[in-house]
């Protein structure tokens, strides 16, 4: 699986647009790029996932770039609910189980 | 919604003790999953299994092990309970559709071993 590197931690204040960075560059041309969050204390939750282009959902919004080995997930208004370590994961979903591998994240705080 | 349920929010046992962690999922998904988590080494994967009564080893196998009878549920096993077993425990399940189906994961075990 390739390696994603991601920043430690960051801050946004609530209404702005958290926009959380991640590299892959050594990410091959079947993997998808997959993003998790965890709230303290519960499981992690998905809220997106790729190949190429750019994704869309109720949750957040996925922007690729073009070469593929950086991504970009944007949350459009964030809420304090939205504090949370945020994981970006890349894999490729050529077996029958989808064995992710969690990296050390993103801990985002959002600010009042 | 999908739901995955583990049986434990909290656990405390003693060292030597068998420890059973169960988890249900109803969204009749092929594959589950046991994680651990802990501070400053992330998620890793103990345990998954693609189908019932199949299992493959994760990348901490050693002290555990699972049991998968019906399809949905997946146990996890520690046959002698140590003090390093001492984690969060992670449960999830997925369905695989060939475009790569996402995890859905449980509210986790939190697993003290005296």
């Amino acid at each position: 699986d390739a390696k994603t590197t991601q920043p430690t931690s960051m801050d946004c204040a609530e209404g702005r647009a958290a926009n959380l960075p991640c590299n892959h560059s050594t990410i091959s041309g079947n993997e998808y790029v997959y993003w998790y969050r965890q709230i303290h204390s519960q499981g992690p939750q998905y809220i997106i996932h790729g190949l190429k282009n750019n994704e869309t959902n109720e949750m957040a919004s996925l922007i690729i770039t073009e070469d593929r080995k950086s991504s970009t997930l944007i949350l459009p208004h964030a809420t304090l609910r939205d504090t949370a370590v945020y994981y970006c994961i890349v894999r490729a979903p050529i077996q029958g189980a989808q064995k992710l591998v969690f990296g050390q994240g993103t801990r985002l705080t959002i600010n009042p | 919604d999908v739901k995955v349920t583990q049986s434990s929010r909290y656990l405390v046992k003693r060292t030597g003790e068998k420890v059973f962690l169960e988890c249900v999922q109803d969204m009749d998904h092929e594959n589950m999953f046991w994680y651990r988590q802990d501070p400053g080494l992330g998620l890793r994967l103990i345990y998954f299994s693609y189908d019932v009564k199949m299992k493959e080893k994760g990348d901490i196998p050693e002290g555990y092990s699972v049991s998968r009878e019906k399809k949905e549920r997946f146990s996890l096993i520690l046959e002698s309970a140590s003090t390093n077993q001492t984690s969060m425990y992670l449960c999830a399940s997925s369905l695989w559709n060939g475009l790569g189906g996402e995890l859905f994961f449980g509210e986790g075990s939190r697993l003290t071993v005296l």
